[in-house]
């Protein structure tokens, strides 16, 4: 198993900011996994980060909105840049240790 | 690429019944099949889970089933409880990536 601590657990900030949600896992994983999840829905993988490499990001997805550092193997950031109100959502990072254990989730409200 | 399905999307069972959430998937090549459970303001948690080798597996009031001929699996909550409910996701795994469903809202009432 893997404990994850993800942080800020919530914020609210003004649109055309940007945050930075980090990522803590107990121990050394290769891939972590971000994921948005909007109101009321699923979970929608934003990108994969591997360390010592790029992100790969899914189709919808930009590294420009979504930037993502994978320093070391334990540690993930996740930021979300030049915010709207569309960006409302729940943010989760993840290791897949088959099965997948998540962080706590950041809840982000921009207005 | 993998396509999970989730039914139904809300329900409401009198404490003490069984709950059944039904998912299909697409891939036959998925072939591990984890089920989460979100409580409000939390990240999703493992509850069960299942390998495409197994037909069944059960811990205490949870199990689930999986027809790799059909697609389809299913979680099973026995004797609910209030403290059951929450949002319970499916999840099918191919590659190196999990694949949700859409989410099931289970209601317990007293």
């Amino acid at each position: 198993s893997a404990v994850i601590s993800q942080k800020p657990s919530r914020d609210i900030c003004q649109r055309g900011t940007s945050l930075t949600i980090q990522c803590q896992v107990d121990s050394q994983v290769t891939m972590m996994f971000w994921y948005r999840q909007q109101p009321g829905q699923s979970l929608t993988l934003i990108a994969t980060a591997n360390q010592g490499s790029e992100a790969t990001y899914e189709s919808g997805f930009v590294i420009d909105k979504f930037p993502i550092s994978r320093p070391n193997l334990t540690f993930s950031t996740l930021t979300v840049s030049n915010m709207s109100p569309e960006d409302s959502s729940i943010y989760l990072c993840s290791v897949e240790l088959s099965p997948a254990f998540f962080g706590q989730g950041t809840r982000l409200t921009v207005v | 690429g993998e396509n999970v399905e989730q039914h139904p999307s809300t329900l409401s069972v009198q404490e003490g019944d069984s709950a059944v959430i039904k998912c299909t998937y697409s891939d036959s090549a998925s072939n591990y099949f984890p089920w989460y459970k979100q409580e409000l303001g939390k990240g999703p948690q493992l509850i069960i889970d299942i390998r495409s080798n197994v037909g069944e597996k059960k811990d205490q009031r949870i199990a689930v089933t999986l027809n790799k001929t059909a697609k389809h699996f299913s979680l099973h909550i026995t004797e609910t409880q209030p403290e059951d409910s929450a949002v319970y996701f499916c999840a099918a795994h191919r590659g190196n990536q999990f694949y949700f469903g859409t989410g099931t809202s289970l209601t317990v009432i007293p």
